[in-house]
């Protein structure tokens, strides 16, 4: 159980292009769903936090517009990078969260602006 | 600022050794305290995870020890395996189930 998935797992696309990214659970309902970014051979970074229906909170420094963030359901989160250029390339990897504390992560989708 | 500071950066053991990771934290507020486990081009996996109330915790070859006062916590991976060659993150949420990571550690096991 607690299974999450991303698609695509890999994008590669032009600077200035729109890219979505799709993280869903697939056996349980998130009442949170979260978004990291990770960095090669660096932790991982909090973006931002959406609960189903209501609008995403975003960490300092994370630009609202850039990053859009939508929580369509309690089963589907989506991020869009949008205007994306090559410093935007890195891995991003979503994580949701049931009614406890444990958080289970997708298996990332790597982003390369070109 | 890094609310959680991790360490080592690496290690590297003999299969049947006992890597060790270190984890610190300020924030009183922090309440669970979970390990990831990440191998390259992988999202982190949840190993084990603890509360303060609780000084240890096993489950199965993974060991949490959390001394409170001491606002730390480690990670024991007994008689390991090269397979559990990868990068180990800890990290620590309070009331809003945010997670602030450590810098990770990567541990290699030598056949």
């Amino acid at each position: 159980g607690a299974v999450v998935s991303q698609h695509p797992s890999w994008v590669i696309c032009k600077s200035g292009t729109s890219v979505k990214i799709e993280c869903r659970s697939l056996d349980f309902q998130a009442t949170t769903m979260f978004w990291y970014r990770q960095f090669p051979k660096q932790s991982l970074m909090l973006m931002a936090t959406s609960n189903e229906g209501s609008k995403a909170t975003y960490e300092q420094g994370v630009e609202k517009d850039k990053f859009l963030i939508n929580h369509a359901s309690l089963t589907l989160s989506t991020l869009t990078v949008t205007s994306a250029h090559p410093e935007d390339s890195s891995f991003y990897i979503c994580s949701a969260r049931g009614g406890g504390d444990e958080q289970y992560f997708g298996p990332g989708t790597r982003l390369t602006v070109t | 600022q890094q609310q959680v500071k991790q360490s080592p950066q690496s290690l590297i053991v003999q299969k049947g050794g006992i890597p060790i990771i270190n984890c610190a934290y300020e924030n009183t507020a922090f309440d669970y305290f979970p390990w990831y486990q990440q191998f390259p081009g992988k999202g982190p996996a949840l190993l084990i995870a603890i509360r303060p109330d609780v000084s240890e915790k096993k489950e199965g070859r993974f060991t949490i020890s959390f001394n409170k006062s001491a606002k730390q916590f480690s990670l024991h991976i007994m008689d390991s395996q090269p397979g559990d060659s990868a990068t180990y993150f800890c990290a620590a949420s309070g009331y809003d189930y945010k997670l602030s990571f450590g810098a990770g550690t990567t541990v290699t096991v030598r056949a």
